[in-house]
């Protein structure tokens, strides 16, 4: 079975732009987290979508939204990007969205803002 | 807001000793714990976790202990081997929130 899998996996954007980050999940997961990964913050939740549904949200600003298609892949935008929004973003499929389900990650995005 | 607390960021131990990660939280409604293993340019694996319910779970050579008085949880390795080493990420979520949180990571290195 094939893994959760990022697009692209590396990206450089300026300040002001916005960049869109993609995520398949595993084949039959219905459910898919985003996260980012900075230094020191560990890995914080932004969002999480269960059959094309927003179910859950962190504590992120507006710019960050997310959808997911009817497939299950799921898209994560971040419109006018600032320096901080530099990190590792990365998106974890389960099969059910609860969080006693074993989540599996994907290899992440780095974005690098400058 | 920081739920989720790994307050050493570094621990180094020799190989065949015990590795001791430790994480705290605040939030008296977690009720599930786990813990991943990163290693560098690779997402977050599943390692081991653990329901309120219980005080202890062992998975081979890694055991996760729970002291919900102290709201305090940490993992065990024994013996350590060299490819322990990675960072390691505590979380914790409550029954019915689809939320996770995470600890900043603790990144063990194990000296053979």
């Amino acid at each position: 079975k094939a893994g959760v899998t990022q697009t692209p996996r590396y990206l450089i954007k300026t300040r002001g732009q916005q960049v869109t980050l993609s995520c398949s999940p595993i084949s039959g997961h219905r459910s898919v987290s985003w996260y980012q990964q900075t230094p020191g913050q560990g890995l914080q939740f932004l969002f999480e979508y269960f059959s094309e549904t927003q179910r859950n949200k962190g504590n992120f600003p507006g710019r960050f939204s997310g959808r997911q298609f009817s497939n299950s892949r799921s898209e994560m935008n971040v419109s006018t990007l600032e320096l901080g929004d530099s990190a590792l973003y990365l998106c974890a499929s389960s099969s059910s969205g609860s969080f006693a389900d074993t989540q599996y990650f994907g290899p992440g995005t780095r974005l690098t803002v400058l | 807001d920081q739920q989720v607390k790994q307050n050493s960021p570094s621990l180094s131990v020799q190989e065949g000793r015990i590795s001791i990660l430790n994480c705290d939280y605040t939030n008296s409604m977690f009720d599930y714990f786990l813990w991943y293993k990163k290693y560098p340019a690779e997402g977050p694996t599943f390692l081991i976790s653990i329901s309120s319910i219980k005080d202890k779970n062992e998975d081979g050579r890694f055991t996760v202990f729970l002291n919900k008085s102290a709201k305090h949880l940490s993992l065990h390795i024994v013996p350590s081997q060299p490819g322990d080493s990675a960072v390691y990420f505590c979380a914790a979520s409550a029954v019915g929130v689809n939320d996770m949180r995470f600890g900043a990571g603790t990144r063990l290195t194990v000296k053979p």
